[in-house]
């Protein structure tokens, strides 16, 4: 079993809509939690970070996490074809320097 | 926020050939990370470079085949030696900034093709 597991996809949604996007993970010392957006033939550009439970909130973006569950979510509002990319879910511990990332989900917003 | 710039941004080069990979930094930082990602994959670490000592490197790659230089506190070079067409892949420098050194920023990345 993998440490993080995320759901590849891809995904298609339709301009506007909400994307969903999650990961699941089995380290309980797992403390700091990140997604990334990764647009093709370029490098990963961090898009929210969050240190233990709880939800944030940055613009059009809401990353929530609940460790009770080992489960993180990201949530795309009012989707844009901009939008389209690979996500990727990671996290580490808190005396851990190494991130452990999920495959990363693709996803396409249709015009 | 920390910015990382990385040289070359892609390269097609022939098997059994070396190729350096540079990565600046516009701070300076404790660790400087590379990742490997192949096709359709995740980020793989390759080794943890600290100014001063030897990097670290993980499980399935050695210092031979992927020897690291960090020579100062906001650089780093990555070199793939020997390289076969199983190294075709997109290598990334990554550091950690903010304000607690937790976040983790990447480099546009070198995506090498090896023919």
């Amino acid at each position: 079993q993998k440490e993080v597991e995320q759901d590849p996809g891809p995904l298609s949604v339709p301009e506007g809509a909400i994307v969903s996007l999650n990961c699941t993970y089995s380290n309980s010392a797992f403390q700091y939690f990140m997604w990334y957006r990764q647009y093709s033939r370029k490098g990963p550009e961090l898009l929210m970070y969050t240190y233990s439970s709880g939800n944030k909130e940055d613009g059009r973006f809401t990353a929530q996490v609940d460790k009770s569950s080992k489960y993180i979510s990201l949530f795309i509002r009012d989707s844009q074809p901009s939008d389209s990319a690979t996500y990727l879910c990671a996290m580490r511990a808190h005396d851990d320097y190494k991130l452990s990332f999920g495959a990363g989900t693709t996803v396409t917003v249709r015009a | 926020s920390a910015v990382i710039s990385q040289k070359p941004s892609r390269d097609i080069c022939q098997r059994g050939t070396s190729l350096t990979i540079q990565c600046q930094v516009d701070s300076q930082v404790t660790m400087m990370f590379w990742y490997r990602q192949q096709p359709g994959q995740s980020l793989t670490l390759i080794a943890t470079a600290n100014q001063g000592s030897e990097a670290t490197y993980e499980s399935g790659f050695v210092i031979d085949k992927f020897p690291i230089s960090r020579p100062n506190l906001t650089f780093s070079t990555l070199t793939v030696s020997n390289m076969s067409p199983e190294d075709s892949s997109i290598y990334l420098c990554s550091v950690e900034a903010g304000p607690m050194n937790t976040e983790a920023f990447f480099g546009q990345g070198t995506r090498l093709t090896v023919v």
